[in-house]
């Protein structure tokens, strides 16, 4: 079964310019989730889709910050206009369903650096 | 108060030894606890988990959760040099919170030889 995938792996931009990150769950994972992950610190949920609706945003800087799963499939994140702060890892998981029971898988990640 | 705390670190322990990590939470709504383990530049991935009130056994693994106490914890048996690794305790809800993963800051585990 093939995991999580991500893209890019690792993203240098300066600030104010925009990014964007691109997830495909596992095939058949109906919840997705978008990460940021500072060095240093725990992964802190920034957005949850069951299939293509958004279940919890609440901790996403939406002046800035925007995700889509348009065909409740693939994601994608970006950030527009980028700041210093935002240099993390973005992770993005998946799982069958948004349960406790449900072990999240987590894929790669991508590493943005902000000049 | 952060929702999930983990024990300060970094923790380290000669191979062999038992390692001991330590997690509170402070959300009642948390049904189900997960460890995962994070290597160095890598994503996270899921060691255990546990639900219920007592003690869960994997290997050389033991989770522990105490539910009145609000406290959970990771007991490594005959730790090895591979098990050196950022531990991260998360705290999940159930209901309408849609099952949110809250992760804690993660505690550093060095094994020595």
């Amino acid at each position: 079964e093939a995991g999580v995938a991500q893209s890019p792996r690792y993203k240098i931009i300066e600030k104010r310019q925009s990014v964007a990150f691109w997830c495909n769950p596992i095939s058949g994972h109906a919840t997705l989730y978008w990460y940021q992950q500072i060095l240093g610190q725990g992964p802190k949920l920034l957005i949850q889709f069951q299939n293509n609706g958004v279940v919890d945003d609440s901790q996403l800087p939406k002046d800035r910050f925007s995700a889509e799963r348009l065909k409740g499939v693939d994601s994608t994140l970006k950030i527009q206009p980028a700041k210093l702060e935002d240099s993390a890892v973005y992770l993005c998981a998946s799982s069958l369903w948004a349960h406790p029971s449900y072990e999240q898988y987590f894929g790669p990640g991508t590493r943005l650096t902000v000049t | 108060q952060k929702e999930v705390e983990q024990n300060s670190g970094p923790l380290s322990v000669p191979e062999g030894a038992i390692a001991s990590l330590n997690c509170t939470y402070s959300d009642r709504g948390s049904q189900s606890f997960f460890w995962y383990r994070q290597y160095s530049g890598k994503s996270p991935e899921l060691i255990m988990f546990i639900y219920s009130n007592g003690d869960k056994e994997d290997g050389r693994f033991t989770a522990q959760l105490n539910k009145a106490s609000q406290y959970v914890s990771l007991l490594i048996r005959d730790s090895q040099p591979s098990d050196s690794a950022t531990y991260l305790c998360a705290g999940r809800a159930g209901g309408t919170s849609y099952g949110k993963l809250t992760f804690g800051q993660g505690t550093i585990l060095t094994v020595h030889p």
